[in-house]
């Protein structure tokens, strides 16, 4: 069975500090894997994609890391700002029908 | 990055009803739109797949009768809730991609909030 798994389900950091947050699939064979960041009551946008080829990319203040042979992915924040409180979704491409398997994200909140 | 409109963000029905929901690709030519549902605090779970100008692939689960999707143009499809139920409440969010591989992004719109009272 497709499944995504996040860490922690929630965390609070002050402003400023760095942050990590852990992903772990089990989808296969595995195509590609995401990072969205999700605003309450907002849809999702994209922050990252990453191929079973690449190790690491960034996007700003968001660095995504993937080990495709642990099948672990972590998204590492740099000097968060309160705008970046919002929910971090990881998802993971294939399976049957090559479909998007989402986890159910880390809530972040940041705070003064 | 390519800009999905959906419309309405909230909307509130009597049971029984039937309700609408649009997804526009604004920028893009969307071969192919999502549809999700998201209960609080759990995953976004995969409705149904429509490719432009064809029925639309439902998940197993999903009633096919109850959920109406229309993918009419490869700029909008839209998502009727038919005799809408309590249950039916939730956060109903589509994306869209264009013709492509498998690295294709999607893009989400902005959510709807259902809520059936």
């Amino acid at each position: 069975k497709n499944q995504v798994e996040q860490s922690p389900q929630s965390l609070i950091i002050l402003e400023g500090k760095n942050c990590t947050l852990q992903c772990n699939y089990t989808v296969s064979p595995f195509s590609n894997l995401r990072w969205y960041k999700q605003d309450t009551g907002r849809g999702p946008v994209s922050l990252t994609i990453m191929t079973f080829s690449e190790n690491t990319k960034s996007n700003g203040r968001y660095t995504a890391t993937l080990d495709a042979d642990t099948k672990q992915s972590s998204l590492h924040i740099t000097a968060s700002q309160l705008s970046d409180s919002a929910s971090y979704i990881c998802v993971a491409r294939g399976g049957g029908g090559n479909k998007l398997t989402f986890g159910t994200g880390t809530q972040l909140k940041v705070e003064l | 990055g390519a800009v999905v409109s959906q419309h309405p963000s909230r909307v509130i029905c009597k049971s029984g009803t039937s309700v609408k929901i649009e997804c526009r690709s604004l920028d893009f030519q969307a071969t192919t739109m999502f549809w999700y549902r998201q209960f609080p605090k759990q995953s976004l779970m995969l409705m149904a797949t429509s490719n432009e100008g064809s029925k639309a692939t439902y998940e197993q689960g999903v009633e096919k009768d109850k959920f109406l999707i229309n993918h009419a143009s490869l700029t909008l499809s839209t998502l009727t809730v038919t005799s809408a139920h309590p249950e039916d409440s939730s956060f109903y969010i589509c994306s869209a991609s264009r013709k492509g591989g498998v690295n294709t992004e999607a893009f989400f719109g902005q959510g709807t909030r259902l809520t059936v009272v």
